[in-house]
């Protein structure tokens, strides 16, 4: 069965560091890209990031740009988000999500992990 | 203010066919294949609409999406009471960078 499970997810204070990582089951990892999408609770989705499937090319939302890194280790099955100099705004749930192609060919995206809470407070 | 248009709400009673549209542009929806998502409260978003117009498996028929241009529209026929949800419509966008763009979500309510 597919499945993407994320975690890290935690309690940080403004100016912190978080590491999430998102584990791939049921499917060729590296067959696809794959994206980070955050939600505020009762907000809409907001995207932050997209790897293609070798990590030769990342792409950030303008909000994170600078302060999130992407990556990946095909090896592993594995998807990551360095996340620096948290902000109280980046206070939200945060969703690993495969996209349908393998770079970024407009082809969609598909599953969806259940997210892992990243709250950033004093 | 998201980049993709829904309608902030609709309604509909039990067996009525509701639709709701994504409005959009050249370099998301002309160019590139929309998804549809619906988000049940408290759980991740699912996918009921990829490529445009391709059901999952899983997903019953009575869901259906279509695209014209730059827009995008989901209906619901048959409409039950397990439907009501928030329901998003994405596509990338191949403007500046690339980015992922979502609608700002379309809260269903079965009357």
């Amino acid at each position: 069965e597919l499945q993407l499970v994320e975690s890290g997810g935690a309690l940080v204070q403004p100016g912190g560091s978080l590491r999430l990582s998102c584990a791939a089951f049921g499917y060729t990892f590296d067959d696809h890209a794959m994206h980070w999408v955050r939600q505020v609770p009762g907000k809409g989705l907001e995207w932050v990031s997209l790897i293609t499937w070798d990590g030769s090319s990342t792409f950030y939302a303008d909000s994170v740009q600078g302060r999130f890194t992407i990556s990946r280790d095909n090896s592993k099955n594995s998807l990551f988000l360095q996340m620096n100099n948290l902000r109280s705004e980046d206070t939200a749930l945060y969703f690993c999500v495969r996209d349908r192609g393998t770079y970024y060919e407009g082809m969609g995206i598909d599953y969806w992990g259940q997210g892992t809470p990243v709250t950033v407070s004093s | 203010q998201s980049v993709l248009t829904q309608p902030p709400s609709t309604s509909g009673t039990p067996g009525q066919r509701v639709t709701i549209s994504c409005s959009g542009t050249n370099s998301n929806i002309g160019s590139n294949a929309v998804t549809w998502l619906q988000q049940l409260p408290g759980t991740a978003p699912k996918v009921l609409i990829y490529d445009s117009n391709q059901r999952p498996s899983g997903v019953p028929d009575r869901f259906s999406g279509s695209k014209s241009g730059t827009s995008a529209s989901l209906a619901i026929s048959g409409l039950q009471s397990e439907d009501e949800a928030d329901y998003f419509c994405a596509a990338w966008d191949d403007s500046l960078n690339g980015s992922l763009v979502f609608g700002g979500g379309t809260k269903l309510t079965v009357l």
